[in-house]
């Protein structure tokens, strides 16, 4: 079944540390998204990416980066810079914005990030 | 700019009474609509959509999103709310006409009482 896999689904992180969250998707989708989601609260846009060698910032990009060197795989690393870094992370892909507008997002099942 | 609003943080209903969760969204072209649902320490599911033609859209679980281009809403409905419909509903937006990212309202939290 093709899908979208995020893993840990549990990762502890010690102030200081950095961490990298792994989405890899096997839907043949263009474009993947990295979301942060804080107890009670929406979903804010971290980094996104449109095509393989290429992505932007979203409104919450201080402190995380991210690589996209295979159309399948974003990783997302949370730097010692990101001060607060405890929250759920969510991934998603869609197919080319070009040709697929009218696609919605497919999402992982998310990687709750604790620093302890 | 595109944008999409959800006026109520929290839905309270009954099992066995009909629910609405509302979503309002502003955008410069035709819009693309979305429901998600997501249920605790999950990823968001995709509920329905509605990109063009019949103004009732018919999604997953029962579910059903009425589009009104007039009053710019696409609130989200079911005739009869079960307990295991309690989660979190998000509503997302796409200009048809630009190449623009969904955006998402802040979601509503569904709770429903047995």
């Amino acid at each position: 079944d093709g899908g979208i896999t995020q893993s840990p689904k549990y990762l502890f992180r010690k102030e200081g540390q950095n961490v990298t969250l792994s989405c890899e998707q096997n839907l043949n989708h263009d474009a993947m998204y990295w979301y942060r989601q804080d107890p009670g609260q929406g979903l804010r846009l971290i980094y996104y990416s449109q095509i393989v060698n290429d992505f932007q910032k979203g409104d919450i990009a201080e402190g995380y980066s991210v690589s996209r060197e295979k159309k399948e795989s974003f990783p997302l690393t949370v730097t010692s810079a990101q001060k607060n870094p405890t929250a759920f992370y969510l991934c998603a892909s869609s197919p080319s914005l070009n040709t697929r507008r009218h696609y919605g997002y497919t999402f992982g099942s998310g990687t709750r990030l604790t620093v302890v | 700019a595109q944008s999409v609003a959800q006026p109520e943080d929290q839905v309270n209903v009954a099992e066995g009474n009909p629910l609405t969760v509302k979503c309002t969204y502003s955008v410069s072209g035709n819009p693309y609509l979305f429901w998600y649902v997501q249920y605790p320490n999950r990823g968001l599911q995709f509920l329905l959509k509605y990109i063009t033609g019949d103004n009732l859209v018919k999604g997953s679980y029962g579910f059903e999103a009425e589009f009104n281009k007039s009053q710019t809403s696409f609130h989200l409905k079911k005739p009869s709310a079960l307990v295991s419909d309690s989660a979190l509903y998000f509503c997302a937006v796409r200009d048809g006409g630009s190449q623009g990212n969904l955006i998402f309202g802040k979601g509503t939290k569904l709770s429903v009482k047995p």
